[in-house]
């Protein structure tokens, strides 16, 4: 069954510092793939879409990058802040299910002073 | 942008009762509308998709009859958990995304206590 890794564990990270989270995914080979941010009792936040013939996509400090071979994505942010602590979320779109997304579990993001 | 919002944001009721969540996109037209929960430390389930004037397709394992979904509008989807039970305590989020849309908009999630 199609599945999805994120490091459980939090990653903690001194504040200017990048930051590089990773999602593997197996029995599976999506179009695309989105990065959400989600802080504490909120709702996800839309943050990057990356698709399959794309290696790499940046926004402002942020950037996705996107392995099929790996079949591994990674997200860096570079020149932390405190402000960017938050969990990190990976979805890519269910085989036949149209425009449903299934996510990772997250990885949880401290940016140290 | 996109903008979902959704309400309550926190509701505590008794055992037996229903509970209605609201999930409104407030400046685009939703096409279809999904509804999740989440548990502490993991990841959303996908509970539902809603299409605008169609029924709601549930996934493996969630009762319809519990969860009942009505996307009356391409702005309004509401999920009503019925007769809810302690078990039925969780985190729920729903999204709404439409058709060329860049990415899914989540409202800000409820957090749904059953005492």
């Amino acid at each position: 069954s199609q599945k999805i890794e994120q490091n459980s564990e939090a990653l903690n990270i001194q504040e200017g510092k990048t930051a590089t989270l990773t999602c593997n995914y197996t029995n599976y080979s999506p179009a695309y793939l989105q990065w959400y941010r989600q802080d504490p009792g909120r709702g996800p936040v839309f943050l990057l879409l990356i698709r399959e013939n794309e290696k790499e996509k940046r926004k402002e400090r942020l950037k996705v990058t996107f392995d099929t071979t790996l079949k591994q994505s990674l997200f860096h942010i570079t020149a932390s802040q405190p402000a960017d602590s938050a969990t990190y979320l990976c979805a890519f779109p269910l085989t036949g299910g149209g425009n449903k997304l299934t996510f990772g579990t997250g990885t949880q993001l401290k940016v140290e002073l | 942008g996109a903008v979902v919002s959704q309400h309550p944001s926190r509701v505590i009721c008794k055992s037996g009762t229903s509970v209605k969540i609201e999930c409104r996109s407030l400046d685009f037209q939703a096409t279809t509308m999904f509804w999740y929960r989440q548990f502490p430390k993991q990841s959303l389930m996908l509970m539902a998709t809603s299409n605008e004037g169609s029924k709601a397709t549930y996934e493996q394992g969630v009762e319809k009859d519990k969860f009942l979904i009505n996307h009356a509008s391409l702005t309004l989807s509401t999920l009503t958990v019925t007769s809810a039970h302690p078990e039925d305590s969780s985190f729920y989020i729903c999204s709404a995304t439409s058709l060329g849309a860049y990415g899914y908009t989540f409202g800000s999630g409820t957090r749904l206590t059953v005492v």
